[in-house]
């Protein structure tokens, strides 16, 4: 299957600094990016859709401002956690995918953020 | 919008016994099921999945099969191997991925 890569796998910054997480399709144009949030043993809840050149749409509870995403290639979108706090702390998973989302949408490998 | 539920939450089997994973949607528009694998800390890896217009779908020891005047769709893994053990993930979508809650499978040497 398609590749995504997902850098860094695990980063610990401080709080109220800012972590950007980037998400890259390697073989193959992501014309729709996702950005997930994974709890300890829960499951993947969405934050945001982003689409190549456009805004990000954010489900409904996520906040924009504190979670910016930036798809400004078809293959790389960033995620940045503004003004991090420890509550931000947790698993956060993009996925690509070439069309419609209900297509083959593949995962990358995930980043563990820890705010101290 | 699309719920989905997925049970059981935890399921040990023996090596070579075979599992089931089962899941519920909620929106009759849903047109695509896929399952996925996720190893302890890495990203979900998709395992197989199935459309709307077909019953079952089969690769080597995984079989998907859909139901849609039921809404449900199973996971079906077959002769079970200890490097099967992982949390699986079915998901449902017409437009956004909804993923049940996961099913943590052990299966034991």
């Amino acid at each position: 299957g398609a590749v995504v890569s997902q850098h860094p796998s695990r980063v610990i910054c401080k709080s109220g600094t800012s972590v950007k997480i980037e998400c890259r399709s390697l073989d193959f144009q992501a014309t729709t990016m996702f950005w997930y949030r994974q709890f300890p043993k829960q499951s993947l809840m969405l934050m945001a859709t982003s689409n190549e050149g456009s805004k990000a749409t954010y489900e409904q509870g996520v906040e924009k401002d504190k979670f910016l995403i930036n798809h400004a290639s078809l293959t790389l979108s960033t995620l940045t956690v503004t003004s991090a706090h420890p509550e931000d702390s947790s698993f956060y998973i993009c996925s690509a995918s070439e069309g419609p989302l209900n297509t083959e949408a593949f995962f990358g490998q995930g980043t563990r953020l820890t705010v101290v | 919008g699309e719920n989905v539920e997925q049970h059981p939450s935890t399921l040990s089997v023996q090596e070579g016994d075979s599992a089931v994973i089962k899941c519920t949607y909620s929106d009759s528009a849903s047109n695509y099921f896929p399952w996925y694998k996720q190893e302890l800390g890495k990203g979900p890896q998709l395992i197989i999945d199935i459309r709307s217009n077909v019953g079952e779908k089969k690769d080597q020891r995984i079989a998907v099969t859909l139901n849609k005047t039921a809404k449900h769709f199973s996971l079906h893994i077959t002769e079970t191997q200890p490097e099967d053990s992982a949390v699986y993930f079915c998901a449902a979508t017409i437009q956004k991925l909804v993923f049940g809650t996961g099913t943590r499978l052990l299966v034991s040497p």
